[in-house]
């Protein structure tokens, strides 16, 4: 069974552009989390899914910062413009209601907004 | 607001040295502690604890937690250079389903 899947890896862009990272949970899995770690501030949740509806925003960081989950096994957080502070690595989790508390994180994507 | 705080920050041993990494926290309606290991990539799933007192093991680690004074230890026998990584904490509450992280305790274990 294939893990949660993350794209790209690694992007460098710079300030004002946008960025687009992307997320496939694993499959049957209902729940999917987005999170920010950065050295200064440990790993943040950003806002989380249930079944493709966000429930929990308040940890994204401005209006700069917007995800969406158009269907179970794809999501997007989008960073429009992008500032060199949100230079981070960004995880995507999904865990399943029927299986307890444990996420599985996806391999992260390291952006570098320069 | 839920709090996980761990400690140390960072510990250097060295190999077949014994570690006791410690978590607390404070949470509303606390359902779950978790550990997880973190090496350059993605945090990997260690051990889930929700019960006091029963150590929860899995080779050479073995973690357990007290409900009443609110903190949980990760030790580590027999350290190997394998084990150098991040430890995180992470609890979850009945209010919802997040987890929130302590800052980590990064572990070198040297030759």
């Amino acid at each position: 069974d294939a893990g949660v899947i993350q794209s790209p890896r690694h992007e460098v862009t710079e300030m004002g552009q946008e960025v687009t990272l992307r997320c496939k949970p694993i499959s049957g899995h209902d729940y999917l989390f987005w999170y920010r770690q950065t050295m200064m501030r440990g790993l943040e949740l950003l806002i989380y899914f249930n079944n493709n509806v966000p429930i929990d925003d308040s940890g994204m960081p401005e209006d700069r910062f917007s995800a969406k989950m158009p269907n179970a096994s794809f999501s997007t957080l989008k960073i429009q413009p992008s500032e060199p502070r949100d230079s981070a690595v960004y995880f995507c989790a999904s865990r399943s209601t029927g299986r307890g508390e444990t996420q599985y994180f996806g391999p992260g994507t390291r952006l570098l907004v320069l | 607001e839920d709090k996980v705080v761990q400690s140390p920050l960072s510990l250097v041993v060295h190999e077949g040295d014994t570690v006791t990494l410690n978590c607390s926290y404070e949470v509303t309606n606390f359902r779950s502690l978790l550990w997880y290991k973190q090496e350059k990539k993605a945090p990997t799933f260690l051990f889930m604890l929700t019960s006091s007192g029963i150590e929860k093991k899995s080779g050479r680690l073995s973690s357990i937690l007290d409900k009443k004074e609110l903190f949980s230890i990760l030790n580590i026998t027999a350290t190997q250079t394998g084990d150098s990584a991040v430890y995180l904490c992470a609890v979850g509450n009945n209010a919802g389903n997040m987890l929130t992280f302590g800052g980590g305790t990064r572990l070198m274990v040297k030759p």
